[in-house]
Parts: structure tokens; sequence; C-alpha cells
């Protein structure tokens, strides 16, 4: 079954706790990204992927660090996360940049 | 980077059909237009896209008029389940950048 995976679902963290919230794909798609969802902003990406070590940042990535070494995983990063952090995450794969996107079924972060 | 404007939300009753207007008025030559579903908590959903004049499936249509300036997406006969947050997006030109940012959607209730 075509699907991306995020792990965790849910995750409680501390101010400045490094965490890493994985996403995997196994469509052999290229594209890869990460977004956030916030009530009344809608999704904002970011950061997005084009291929393995090719990536760039979206609308919001402060804060945020990304790698691609696989071309199926693509893993979000938070350094030292703040409570502004706290938010629903999505990452999403397709094909190409104009193909339709799938996505993970979501990480609720809170960050206290 | 194209930006799109959708009204906020919407009301319908079960059995009606359901358009939602969307306004691109910057819409590049190269850009396809694309809608997604969401449902609460789950990650979007592919709708439908489309470039001009009318693409149908088994879901939805899409109706482009000849300027492209704005897209309508119709859902024949909703149900409950149809209720969910709609967006339209713009892919941009394929540069190699990032493509189809999220605005902020239209919220459909579909009331019994």
């Amino acid at each position: 079954e075509a699907q991306v995976t995020q792990n965790p679902r849910y995750l409680i963290t501390v101010t400045g706790k490094k965490l890493t919230v994985t996403c995997s794909q196994n469509m052999n798609h290229e594209y890869m990204s990460w977004y956030r969802q916030d009530p009344g902003l809608g999704l904002r990406q970011i950061y997005y992927s084009m291929n393995v070590e090719v990536t760039d940042k979206g609308d919001v990535p402060e804060g945020y660090k990304v790698s691609r070494k696989e071309k199926r995983n693509f893993p979000l990063i938070l350094e030292s996360p703040s409570p502004n952090q706290t938010s629903l995450y999505f990452c999403a794969s397709r094909s190409d940049l104009i193909a339709e996107q799938y996505f993970g079924p979501g990480t609720r972060l809170t960050v206290t | 980077l194209a930006k799109t404007t959708q009204p906020i939300s919407m009301d319908s009753y079960e059995g009606q059909e359901v358009n939602i207007t969307c306004s691109h008025n910057n819409i590049a030559t190269n850009d396809y237009i694309t809608w997604y579903q969401q449902f609460p908590s789950q990650g979007p959903r592919f709708i439908i896209q489309g470039y001009k004049t009318k693409v149908t499936n088994e879901v939805a249509s899409l109706f482009i008029p000849a300027d492209r300036k704005s897209s309508t997406l119709s859902l024949p006969r909703v149900s409950l389940s149809d209720t969910a947050v709609y967006y339209c997006l713009v892919g941009e030109r394929d540069t190699g950048r990032r493509a189809l940012t999220f605005g902020s959607g239209t919220r459909l209730q579909v009331q019994p």
C-alpha cells in the first residue's frame, strides 16, 4: 500500500530538548515536504526536498532542520524546541512538482 | 507565487450540489490548479487537478474559465461525510523550487 508514515504521532516535550520526527514514504517519490498547521493559518511549508541531499527552505523554516540522506526518509529536526513550535506537523511526498501530494497522518507536538 | 482567495466557510445540506470558487488572479502560464480535502486531525487528501476547461473524476468536477483567473470545485450531492476543509492550490512554474502553497481553505459544513 502506498503510504507516508510519520513517527511519533503524538509528542509532548520540554523547551530545549532536541527531538526528531521521522517521515518515510514507500512510493519512490523524489519530492518531500514538511508542513505545520496551526488554527486559522492553514498549512505552511517548513522545508522541502527535491531529491537526496537537496533541500531548501519553505515559508517558515526558522527553528527547524531537515536532512535527506535516503530517498524514502525525510526527518524533521528541532534542535531546541520552543513553545511556539507547538503545532500539528505533516510530511508529504509527490513524484513531481505538480503531481498530487500524499500526506502522512500527522504528528501533534506540544512543547511546554 | 500565485496567491489564492477562497471563502472562509460554506454551509450546505445533504443531497445538494456545492460549488466552491477560488480566485487566483496572477496565475502563471505553466501553473496547474489543484484541490485538496482535509478532515480534522488528518492530512490533506488530493481531490482533483486541472489546467483549463473542465475536469471530472468520480469525486468532483473542476471548472476553469478561459482566463484561468478563477476555478470552481463542484461536489455533486454532498453527504455529511463531505464536511471538511477544502484547499485550492496553484502550482508554480517547474523551476525546481517548491510548489503549491496552501491557504486557509474553505470550511464546508454539511447539515442533515
